[in-house]
């Protein structure tokens, strides 16, 4: 079965960093672009990073310079890598294959995994 | 970045009615337009790309339409399992995607 599932989410002081995780079944994740999305309590979806399959990253303004997406082929796993986190971070984070075709579209995601950043 | 806004915020519907929500992006942006649907608790969900493509394994009763600014996304017959989030997202410049701010379809 197709499946992406993240994990890694947990409540963390600012500041802190934290590390997600998206384990892929069926998806080889080297193979393809990848993307992660955030849901902050109350609001709507809004994209976070984005590692193409050459390897090219992209960050929101919003994480550039704190957050660092990478894969792990021998994992089949994508990460994100969070530092100096901010209670405007706290939101549930999904993983999503990006096909690139029709412009791009999300067509696998993963169910979330939950960050909360407080003290 | 091109902003991405829907209408309605929310929409309150009876099962079996038909519901458009709208999308209109800042810039013309052709056809490149994709459509989710979202539960809370749960994945994110393709329904269109290419602003009227049917994602595989999608009930025809949904239906995408629009290009250039404005599109719009149709349920015909709204059945109990489709009340939920529904958000816009742009895939003409992209990164950065944009989504809309979502429409929420509540029953009435």
């Amino acid at each position: 079965e197709v499946q992406l599932v993240e994990s890694g989410g947990g409540l963390i002081q600012p500041g802190g960093s934290l590390r997600l995780s998206c384990a892929a079944s069926e998806i080889i994740v080297t193979s393809n672009y990848m993307t992660w999305v955030r849901q902050a309590p109350g609001k709507g979806l809004e994209w976070v990073s984005l590692i193409y399959s050459g390897g090219s990253t992209f960050y929101a303004d919003s994480v550039k310079g704190r957050f660092t997406i990478s894969r792990d082929s021998s994992k089949n796993t994508l990460f994100l890598q969070m530092n100096s986190l901010r209670a405007e971070d706290t939101a549930v984070y999904y993983c999503a294959r990006v096909l690139p075709l029709w412009g791009d579209y999300m067509d696998v995601w993963g169910k979330g995994t939950t960050v909360t950043v407080s003290s | 970045d091109i902003q991405m806004t829907q209408s309605p915020s929310s929409l309150s519907a009876s099962v079996g009615d038909r519901v458009t929500i709208t999308c209109r992006a800042s810039q013309t942006i052709s056809t490149y337009l994709n459509w989710y649907q979202h539960k809370t608790g749960k994945a994110p969900k393709l329904l269109i790309f290419g602003a009227s493509s049917l994602q595989s394994g999608v009930p025809s009763r949904f239906s995408g339409s629009g290009s250039g600014t404005d599109f719009n996304l149709t349920i015909s017959g709204l059945q109990p399992d489709d009340f939920a989030t529904y958000y816009c997202q742009q895939s003409y410049s992209t990164p950065p995607a944009t989504f809309g701010q979502g429409t929420k379809l509540e029953i009435k």
